[in-house]
């Protein structure tokens, strides 16, 4: 299975400021006939299911705001808000669903500092 | 508008059986594979099973093969996961969700959940 490892486990940053989560897969998740890297982002609020931000590691699913970006290739990547708002509070997930068991990182819970 | 709403959960007793649904609606239910994860209290999130849009594929996790069965009726836009040989373990808010395309794709959408508790 891939193995997928995420950091930090919290993180408080304060309003306006740069957040970012990292997301480390013990095998590439980079398709090469494709050149796609099979990575998505969602955003976990109390009480709520998970919601998807980004899929293929840096694609913006529609309605998201353009605070959120991702970004890495093969086996390192990243979730970066630019700008931290309140309403962002939340547990942020990397998966990978490259090959099945599709697989999940242990979550970072993001607050405001 | 896509909506997804499961039903079926509650307590059981530790080798009881319970029948989870989703009902699907807002799209091409039978276009679509389906999956289900779920999540105990306070933890993160596990991948389940899934079952393509025809539903003659269907995969599980390690933790439930063989005592955990997906299956899907497109006739009635409904999703299912029968839970037998129930474990503490299995324990969750289990959640139905859509594949935005293939199963090698993320999911798009989410049900609310569902809780089972496994629990003498």
């Amino acid at each position: 299975d891939i193995v997928m490892t995420q950091s930090p486990d919290s993180l408080a940053v304060s309003l306006g400021e740069r957040a970012t989560i990292n997301c480390k897969s013990s095998r590439s998740v980079l398709y090469s006939s494709n050149n796609k890297n099979y990575l998505a982002w969602y955003q976990q609020k109390p009480g709520q299911p998970p919601k998807l931000l980004i899929s293929w590691a840096s694609t913006r699913e529609s309605g998201v705001p353009d605070r959120f970006s991702g970004s890495g290739s093969g086996t390192d990547f990243t979730l970066t808000i630019s700008s931290l708002q309140a309403e962002d509070v939340a547990v942020y997930y990397c998966q990978q669903y490259y090959i099945a068991p599709l697989t999940f990182g242990q979550g970072t819970e993001l607050e405001i500092k | 508008e896509v909506q997804l709403l499961e039903s079926g959960g509650g307590l059981v007793q530790p080798g009881g059986s319970l029948r989870l649904s989703c009902a699907a609606s807002g799209f091409t239910f039978r276009s679509y594979a389906m999956g289900w994860v779920r999540q105990a209290p306070g933890k993160g999130l596990e991948w389940v099973s899934r079952i393509s849009g025809s539903g003659d594929t269907t995969k599980y996790a390690d933790s439930v093969k063989g005592r955990f069965t997906i299956s899907r009726d497109n006739s009635q836009n409904t999703l299912y996961l029968q839970m037998n040989s129930l474990r503490a373990e299995d324990t969750a808010i289990y959640y139905c969700a859509k594949y935005s395309a293939g199963p090698d794709t993320p999911f798009d959408y989410w049900g609310q959940g569902t809780l089972v508790t496994v629990s003498s």
